[in-house]
């Protein structure tokens, strides 16, 4: 089965900095899709970006990137410029061209004015 | 993108009862999860519901404990029954949308303590 590690419990930043959120998996599938995904104490799940293991590129979103590195099944998250609103829960997902997704433990991001 | 709805939004529950948590979405969606995340954890996947047939289940979770509804594309029931405080946690819906590009789109969440 597959499993998604996230080996920080917490992290800090100071606003306007940046900050990197690991993310590993292990998997035997050529074929998947990974995601981060934010949880404010709202605790609504919010899609913060995505990557198709297919693709090369790394994707952006405004001031998210990721680092994805297949072979080394990789998959870490950097905040540019980072805003109060930033803080939250941050998981890192899985999902298998079956459909079903499996997340990670979970990065607690506190940013600090 | 589409709206999820789910319903109750919170409740507090005696031991030995049973609840059921709905699942409206405002489109049609492809699949539907019901997830559920425990205190100060991560999310486990409980089942994937199937329009029209049973649902199918997660290693640790079984049929009679939480019996999961899909009668339509749009919505779903998810039921926690015979309840214990170990039972206290938040259940989200989720779909992936027809045209969601693979997303996972999730509702608020269900936050139940049992006393």
């Amino acid at each position: 089965a597959q499993t998604v590690t996230q080996s920080q419990p917490e992290m800090s930043v100071q606003e306007a900095e940046t900050v990197t959120l690991s993310c590993t998996y292990d998997t035997s599938e050529s074929d998947y899709y990974l995601f981060w995904y934010k949880q404010p104490p709202s605790r609504q799940m919010i899609l913060v970006i995505r990557q198709e293991a297919y693709k090369q590129q790394n994707a952006t979103e405004n001031r998210f990137s990721v680092n994805f590195q297949k072979a080394a099944k990789s998959f870490s998250l950097k905040i540019s410029d980072s805003q109060l609103g930033d803080a939250a829960m941050y998981f890192c997902a899985y999902r298998s061209p079956r459909g079903d997704m499996r997340f990670g433990a979970g990065t607690r991001l506190t940013v600090k004015p | 993108s589409a709206v999820i709805s789910q319903k109750p939004s919170r409740d507090i529950c005696q031991r030995g009862t049973s609840l059921t948590i709905q699942c409206q979405v405002d489109s049609q969606v492809t699949m539907m999860f019901w997830y559920r995340q425990q205190p100060g954890q991560s999310l486990t996947l409980i089942a994937t519901a199937n329009q029209g047939s049973e649902a199918t289940y997660e290693s640790g979770f079984v049929i009679d404990k939480f019996p999961i509804s899909r009668p339509n594309l749009t919505f779903s029931t998810l039921t926690v029954s015979n309840m214990s405080p170990e039972d206290s946690s938040i259940y989200l819906c989720s779909v992936v949308l027809n045209s969601g590009a693979n997303v996972l789109t999730f509702g608020a969440g269900s936050r139940l303590t049992v006393l």
